[in-house]
């Protein structure tokens, strides 16, 4: 069984700064997929960024990007030039690419955000 | 195109009332998930389904939660017989291909469930 460990609860950052949320995992599959998700207070479940394990590249959209590394199975996510509208909790989650159940995402605990003006 | 519709999205419901969360999922996609989110937790997956057919239940307790996706209208969860213990958000996500696609999920809003 897979499991995701956010061991950040809470987090503050200034607007315009930067700020990283942690993640790690563990699983014994090589071929997977990791993924951030946003849920603002309206409860909505947002795909920011998704990593597809044997991509050695960094996935980046905008001003978020993450830092996978593989071997220490850890996808971190960092949030450049923070918005207000930033302010949300944020899951990391991950899913089997083949073989059974390749379907399920496994979540985190989540970390709550906070962006501050 | 509408996203994945859930309704009510909030449900009040007394010890040993019956809830029903209906979910509609995005135009052309086939596949229906249910997630439960307890307070304080992440999303924990409950059941996968198919159009009349149920995938996989695992996730969902053996009594008193059952699913349905019927061939026409929405996906059903229902849950008999409610304790406060099913107080929690129920989140359904619908996705266009099976398993291994990382078209990836659409989640819905979600429905909160209040027992009291």
């Amino acid at each position: 069984a897979q499991t995701v460990t956010q061991s950040q609860p809470e987090m503050s950052v200034q607007e315009a700064e930067t700020v990283t949320l942690s993640c790690t995992y563990d699983t014994s599959e090589s071929n997977y997929y990791l993924f951030w998700y946003k849920q603002p207070p309206s409860r909505q479940m947002i795909l920011v960024i998704r990593q597809e394990a044997y991509k050695q590249q960094n996935a980046t959209e905008n001003r978020f990007s993450v830092n996978f590394q593989k071997a220490a199975k850890s996808f971190s996510l960092k949030i450049s030039d923070s918005q207000l509208g930033d302010t949300a909790m944020y899951f990391c989650a991950f899913m089997k690419r083949s073989g059974g159940s390749n379907y399920k995402l496994t979540f985190g605990k989540g970390t709550l955000l906070t962006v501050n003006p | 195109n509408a996203g994945v519709m859930q309704n009510p999205r909030h449900l009040v419901r007394r010890r040993g009332q019956e809830a029903r969360l209906r979910c509609s999922p995005m135009k052309g996609h086939s596949h229906v998930y249910w997630y439960r989110q307890l307070p304080e937790e992440g999303l924990k997956f409950m059941v996968y389904l198919q159009k009349e057919n149920i995938i996989d239940e695992s996730g969902m307790p053996k009594e008193r939660f059952s699913a349905e996706f019927p061939k026409e209208g929405p996906s059903i969860l229902r849950i008999q017989q409610v304790v406060r213990g099913d107080s929690a958000a129920y989140f359904c996500a619908s996705s266009p291909l099976g398993p291994g696609g990382l078209d990836g999920y659409t989640f819905g809003s979600g429905t909160r469930l209040t027992v009291v």
